[in-house]
């Protein structure tokens, strides 16, 4: 079965920072999925990628599939990108489905 | 265009309790599942489907049960609540494997 380790747990920056978060899965993939999900809500699908560099807007997402590792980046941040980012891969271990990292929580000051 | 569409979104039960979770997409998926979201824990999975009428097991399948109705609904059914059950329950689907997920808005269920 895949785990799923992301870092850092909690991230506060200033408005205009260039934010990075981490993660690291033990078990080759095929594809690996960054979610988001803002307080109380609902979660969202940012990107899923399987090799390469992913970008939309201010947010880009690459992964490294020999190392196991996927960052996600986010360009001038800005308070409304406050929420919490989750990494999430196939399971495996015969079982379908995905398993998820604790996520990132992120607040963004003015 | 819906999506995923989850109800109820808060339920409070009594310990002993039952109740039902519904899921509904129209995307046309064959794969549901049903996950749970506790606290300093990420989502883990309870049950899935990978086609209408076939159910499996996932991580944390004990005290509950699903059926897979049509290809529509998965629903996730509680018989009898128990406090270990308080968590946020999330419904989800995927075209296949290895494409995007999408997710129900969340139940947020209370065992007192």
């Amino acid at each position: 079965k895949n785990e799923v380790e992301q870092s850092p747990q909690n991230l506060t920056a200033q408005e205009g920072e260039f934010i990075t978060i981490n993660c690291s899965y033990s078990v080759g993939i095929s594809a690996l999925h960054w979610l988001q999900q803002h307080p109380g809500g609902g979660i969202v699908s940012l990107f899923m990628l399987s090799s390469g560099k992913k970008k939309h807007g201010r947010l880009i997402a690459t992964i490294n599939i020999q190392e196991k590792h996927s960052s996600l980046h986010i360009t001038a941040s800005h308070p409304r990108d406050s929420a919490v980012y989750i990494c999430a891969v196939f399971s495996g271990g015969g079982a379908d489905g995905l398993t998820f990292g604790k996520g990132t929580h992120l607040i963004i000051q003015p | 265009n819906a999506g995923v569409t989850q109800t109820p979104k808060f339920q409070v039960l009594k310990t002993g309790q039952s109740m039902t979770l519904q899921c509904a997409q129209d995307m046309n998926h064959n794969s549901m599942y049903w996950y749970r979201q506790d606290p300093g824990m990420g989502l883990r999975l309870i049950y899935y489907s990978a086609s209408e009428g076939t159910t499996d097991k996932g991580e944390v399948p004990n005290g509950y049960n699903v059926s897979r109705l049509n290809k529509r609904e998965f629903s996730l059914r509680l018989e009898s609540a128990a406090p270990s059950q308080t968590s946020v329950y999330f419904c989800a689907t995927q075209g296949s494997r290895n494409t995007e997920a999408f997710f129900g808005q969340g139940t947020r269920l209370t065992v007192v």
